[in-house]
């Protein structure tokens, strides 16, 4: 089944302007996180909401969860174009031992910040 | 700063080569991974490893597909007779506590089957 849904598939903004991507998933989760990968590059980790939290906040990122809607949403404030990269929100599904052992990506959502 | 580094950056073989993919992981960290990434699309998972042993692997490691450790730092992916389909970037992945959940990513492996 699918997991990590992200929406919108693209989005293009100004500098300054705050963008907003969201993630859709299916199963019970451990946690949730969003990584950030450049063109051609690895991913690097930007934020980790556990499924009892809410709301997180790191610098200008913004990271929301609702398990009842299965769902969550990464606010970038103040965007600068060196912002520009894929996001991908990454699922941790529970195992039967309440912890879990992979994450599963989603496609992600391609950020494009003009000057 | 501690990274995961993966070799080769790139490689070019032949259909039905085999291929092994190699990582060397943060060397503290407990938990390996190996994701591909078809160009332009999703992150998929293919396996997890964890004690010297596979954790959880995916659909897509079939027979074909095998990790090991072979001497206490590097992580391997082999693909014993590669197809056309197994062209993609493979990333190795590490993390130190299951618990805390962060995956610390190589820069990728790039392989493409002619």
């Amino acid at each position: 089944s699918q997991q990590g849904e992200e929406d919108p598939q693209a989005l293009s903004i100004q500098e300054g302007e705050n963008a907003t991507m969201n993630c859709s998933y299916k199963t019970s989760i451990n946690n949730l996180q969003w990584y950030r990968q450049n063109s051609g590059r690895g991913l690097v980790h930007l934020i980790l909401i556990r499924s009892n939290e809410r709301e997180k906040h790191s610098g200008r990122l913004r990271v929301t969860l609702d398990t009842s809607k299965k769902s969550s949403s990464l606010l970038i404030t103040a965007s600068r174009a060196a912002d520009t990269a894929s996001y991908f929100c990454a699922t941790a599904p529970i195992i039967f031992s309440g912890g879990y052992n992979k994450l599963i990506f989603g496609a992600g959502t391609r950020l494009a910040v003009h000057p | 700063e501690p990274e995961v580094t993966q070799t080769p950056s790139h490689q070019v073989t032949q259909m039905g080569q085999e291929v092994i993919l190699r990582c060397v992981p943060i060397s503290n960290h407990l938990y390996f991974y190996w994701y591909r990434q078809i160009l332009g699309q999703k992150v998929e998972f293919l396996v997890s490893f964890y004690n010297n042993e596979i954790s959880e692997k995916s659909e897509i490691f079939d027979d074909q597909f095998s990790v090991e450790r072979p001497d206490g730092s590097n992580f391997t992916l082999k693909i014993r007779s590669t197809k056309l389909e197994d062209s993609a970037m493979y990333f190795c992945a590490s993390s130190e506590r299951l618990a805390t959940g962060e995956l610390f990513f190589g820069e990728g492996s790039r392989l493409t089957v002619l």
